[in-house]
């Protein structure tokens, strides 16, 4: 089963105006933690934001919000006043504990592709 | 320039070569990790290295790959006798334990022709 879970392949918005990118999540452990990255067509990923599942305020970054909704498992983020340079694909990722080896490795949606029109 | 690096950017290999990757963590982190991204997918989990020691392996890690971290700095990952199907992006991440926050370098660009 997908733990993670990006329903929009592609998205369009105008520049200037906000937008909001669709992630749901599935995990049965109480601790985890959510990430959203940005990924130009260069292929580095550069982080965005991060909201941890015990924190009640939705994490904020500049122009990026994190709408975290725990009971429905979603943790869409949001990019305000949109910028051409925003164009890229974004990627939700989740945290998990991993008990065997104590590791943390990110478990990622498979994408959404932002185009910002001028 | 103090990010993750790694190298060579791009490599172009006819099947049945073998690979080698390098990755240089941000020099602090002790913890490191390696992933691979198809074409039209988010980076999948391969293996993952607390100081020297491999500690985590995806079941994406076939017996022709193998990864290696000597004195906890920098870490290879090298593909034997390269299939097509290993066509991908190949990044690696670094951390601290104890923070959550993993840093990718720009990935490493292997096509298998």
């Amino acid at each position: 089963a997908q733990k993670i879970t990006q329903t929009q392949p592609g998205m369009f918005v105008q520049e200037k105006e906000a937008v909001t990118l669709d992630c749901t999540y599935d995990t049965s452990d109480q601790s985890y933690g959510l990430f959203w990255y940005k990924q130009p067509s260069s292929g580095e990923m550069i982080f965005l934001i991060y909201q941890g599942s015990y924190d009640e305020q939705n994490a904020t970054e500049g122009r990026y919000s994190l709408n975290f909704q725990k009971a429905r498992k979603s943790a869409n983020l949001v990019i305000s006043a949109s910028q051409l340079g925003d164009s890229a694909m974004y990627f939700c990722a989740m945290r998990e504990r991993n008990s065997g080896a104590g590791s943390y490795q990110l478990t990622f949606g498979k994408g959404t592709k932002l185009s910002v029109i001028p | 320039d103090t990010g993750v690096s790694q190298d060579p950017r791009h490599k172009i290999t006819k099947r049945g070569q073998n690979v080698t990757f390098r990755c240089d963590p941000i020099s602090e982190h002790n913890r490191l990790y390696w992933y691979r991204q198809t074409l039209g997918q988010g980076p999948e989990f391969l293996t993952y290295f607390q100081n020297e020691a491999q500690l985590e392996k995806s079941r994406l890690l076939s017996d022709r790959f193998s990864a290696e971290r000597p004195k906890g700095s920098f870490s290879t990952l090298e593909i034997q006798r390269t299939e097509q199907g290993d066509s991908a992006m190949y990044l690696c991440a670094s951390s601290l334990e104890g923070f959550y926050l993993q840093f990718f370098g720009p990935g490493t660009r292997l096509t298998v022709l």
